[in-house]
């Protein structure tokens, strides 16, 4: 099993341009989030889905568009991108069988806007 | 709301010394969950314990450990004879129980550098 896959690794984009962070996962998770990590800030919830169909606004939410059209993806749109935007994304899934599940996590994509 | 302090931005420590990092939360409920991840500097996030709130107990793997108390709110995390291997960020994290699809949040993390 592959867990969570995120693609690409690295993006450079120029302001305004658009773009979709992927994220995969094949564990059957109904909860699939995203996450931004920037220095000195943590891990800061963007969007999350707890299902397909479903999605929801985390703590940092402008900017960025979700869907869930499948339980396996949930896809990031940067609409027009900015430098503020420029942090390391994390897609994460969780098993809500489970109230204390743990979060699984993909191993980042790193964006750059210039 | 629920929040997540690490106070300890950055920490080090000469290798084998042991090592405290420092997690408090805040939230309403009476039933959460807590959660410790590390991040080395290859950059993935590893999941290391869970903690309910109902469980009190600590616990130790290995030269882990990790002391939960919610009279301080607080939920620690102990390194015994610290590795080098061990240099990493250190995120804790907290989880209401409304559902298993409450959102974690998450401290800003503790830089961890263990020097040989």
């Amino acid at each position: 099993n592959a867990g969570v896959t995120q693609t690409p690794k690295f993006q450079v984009l120029k302001t305004g341009q658009s773009m979709t962070l992927q994220c995969a996962q094949d564990m059957n998770h109904e909860y699939m989030s995203w996450y931004r990590q920037d220095p000195g800030m943590g891990l800061r919830l963007i969007h999350y889905s707890v299902g397909a169909g479903i999605t929801d606004q985390g703590e940092v939410p402008n900017g960025y568009n979700v869907s869930r059209s499948t339980t396996e993806d949930f896809p990031l749109r940067l609409l027009s991108a900015a430098p503020s935007q420029t942090s390391v994304y994390f897609c994460a899934t969780r098993d809500t069988g489970s109230y204390n599940s743990p979060l699984h996590f993909g191993n980042g994509t790193r964006l750059t806007v210039t | 709301a629920q929040k997540v302090t690490q106070a300890q931005t950055e920490i080090s420590v000469v290798e084998k010394e042991d090592v405290t990092l420092d997690c408090v939360y805040e939230t309403r409920d009476t039933t959460y969950y807590l959660f410790w991840y590390k991040q080395p500097p290859s950059g993935e996030l590893v999941f290391l314990i869970r903690r309910n709130s109902f469980d009190e107990q600590n616990e130790i793997s290995g030269r882990y450990s990790w002391n939960f108390q919610k009279s301080t709110s607080s939920f620690n995390f102990t390194i015994t004879a610290s590795q080098v291997v061990d240099s990493a960020v250190y995120f804790c994290a907290l989880s209401e129980a409304r559902s298993g699809n409450t959102p974690l949040v998450f401290g800003k993390g503790t830089r961890l550098s263990v020097i040989a």
